[in-house]
């Protein structure tokens, strides 16, 4: 069964950097784009972006177009999120998501909390 | 790119329905017929139950059903159960290949 599992919580200082990990399996990781969705406490949802895993192009949303990467690896079914310049409105709860074979996100990872403290 | 409007909030009996709207713009909602729909129980993932406006995944009761008018899409939950009680998000694919999602509607069984 599809599933997408992702890295621990995290505790961060203001200004630092977090790298958040999403391995997926049970279905061909190079046929789908993975998403990144973030959700901040009592708050909707926010659409970071998006990687091809078979090109690694990526797609960023605008408000995090300077601070954001994503990458992926695809000898072990792995997509990165990584977030620089950390502020305190960042923390959220991240999640990945595999976009289906239509323009839906079919499959969630658990989500990582991210903390970030000043 | 700014959030679907979506109310904060809508009710009905166990056996009633519910519909919420998700109002964007000729630039997304309006756009394309790639409107999807969202259900975020507390503490949990979103979870999909529409997709093409009106598509239901499989395992998705069908008292779940989505529609599309201009630059408005609705979710309809027919024969609200308990389990329904849950955020409910749209989303949709823009014309700048970006998601946007809505600012969400929390539904209560009373």
């Amino acid at each position: 069964q599809v599933q997408l599992v992702q890295s621990g919580a995290e505790v961060k200082n203001r200004g630092a950097s977090v790298k958040v990990s999403c391995k997926a399996s049970g279905y061909a990781f190079t046929g789908y784009f993975i998403h990144w969705v973030r959700q901040a406490p009592g708050q909707g949802l926010e659409w970071m972006g998006s990687i091809n895993p078979t090109s690694g192009v990526t797609k960023y949303a605008q408000n995090f177009q300077d601070r954001v990467t994503m990458t992926r690896d695809t000898s072990i079914n792995t997509a990165y999120m990584e977030l620089t310049r950390l502020r305190s409105d960042d923390t959220a709860v991240y999640f990945c998501a595999k976009r289906g074979g239509s323009y839906a996100f079919d499959y969630w990872g658990q989500g990582t909390r991210v903390t970030v403290s000043s | 790119q700014s959030a679907l409007t979506q109310p904060p909030s809508a009710s009905g009996s166990p056996g009633q329905s519910v519909t919420i709207s998700c109002t964007g713009t000729s630039n997304d909602v309006g756009y394309y017929n790639y409107v999807s729909w969202y259900q975020q129980h507390p503490g949990n993932a979103p979870k999909l139950i529409i997709f093409e406006v009106n598509e239901r995944p499989s395992g998705v009761p069908d008292r779940f059903s989505g529609s599309k008018s201009g630059n408005t899409a609705s979710l309809t939950v027919t024969g609200l159960q308990a389990e329904d009680e849950a955020d409910y998000y749209c989303s949709s694919y823009t014309d700048s290949r970006t998601w946007v999602f809505g600012t969400g509607t929390k539904v209560t069984v009373l």
